[in-house]
């Protein structure tokens, strides 16, 4: 069965660049989720769009943004990279409807040099 | 506030005994319930998910968990740990009243299982 799939995998990057995430959820879930994942940390909710309108916020930054495209996949822009932006960057999917059980992708690693 | 609680940050038991992880919530409402596993450097996999109905849930690899209303508890268990369950484990639950469509997680535990 299809699952989420991000891209990319790994990424490295220097302070004050920017950096794109992408994320493809499982065909016809209509909501994704973003999560962001420390170093022996759970995961920290960001942000979710539900058929491509924000549908809830959590601990994200101002200096990112996230958008969901009319194919359902969705970006994660991230701006004037900090060092403590190190982390696990991971994707959810899930219909709309109750129990809303998310799935997630393998995740991107995102190292800030 | 909605929150769940993993009490433990590690659990260690020997290949062959049961297991226990526990989680205890809080919401204002009734409760969805889920157990998550996170493997060293992979994404988050859904384990089971508590909605309605019998108490105890079963779920993949073999694991199993009980819904507990008067506790507000959600442990999860195995019957035999295997050396391959090492893992990192998180609570999630979901109020579902209003919506809010949002999981609160618990902070994880990390579960070893010696052989």
């Amino acid at each position: 069965a299809a699952g989420v799939i991000q891209s990319p995998r790994h990424l490295i990057k220097e302070k004050r660049e920017t950096a794109t995430l992408k994320c493809y959820p499982i065909p016809r879930h209509d909501t994704v989720y973003w999560y962001q994942q420390g170093p022996g940390q759970d995961p920290q909710f960001l942000i979710s769009f539900y058929e491509k309108m924000q549908s809830d916020k959590g601990s994200i930054p101002d200096r990112f943004s996230a958008q969901q495209f009319s194919d359902y996949h969705s970006e994660l822009n991230m701006s004037s990279l900090e060092l403590g932006d190190s982390a696990l960057y991971f994707c959810a999917s899930s219909f709309i409807g109750p129990p809303n059980e998310q799935f997630f992708g393998p995740g991107t690693r995102l190292t800030v040099l | 506030a909605q929150s769940v609680a993993q009490p433990e940050d590690q659990v260690n038991v020997a290949e062959g005994n049961p297991l226990t992880v526990k989680c205890t919530y809080s919401v204002s409402g009734n409760p969805y319930l889920f157990w998550y596993v996170q493997y060293p450097n992979r994404g988050l996999q859904f384990l089971l998910k508590y909605i309605t109905g019998d108490n105890l849930v079963k779920g993949s690899y073999g694991f199993e968990a009980e819904f507990n209303k008067s506790q507000t508890s959600f442990h999860l268990k195995k019957p035999s740990a295997l050396v391959s369950d090492s893992a990192l484990y998180f609570c999630a639950v979901r109020d579902i009243a209003g919506n809010n469509r949002k999981l609160i997680w618990g902070l994880g535990t990390s579960l070893a299982v010696n052989p």
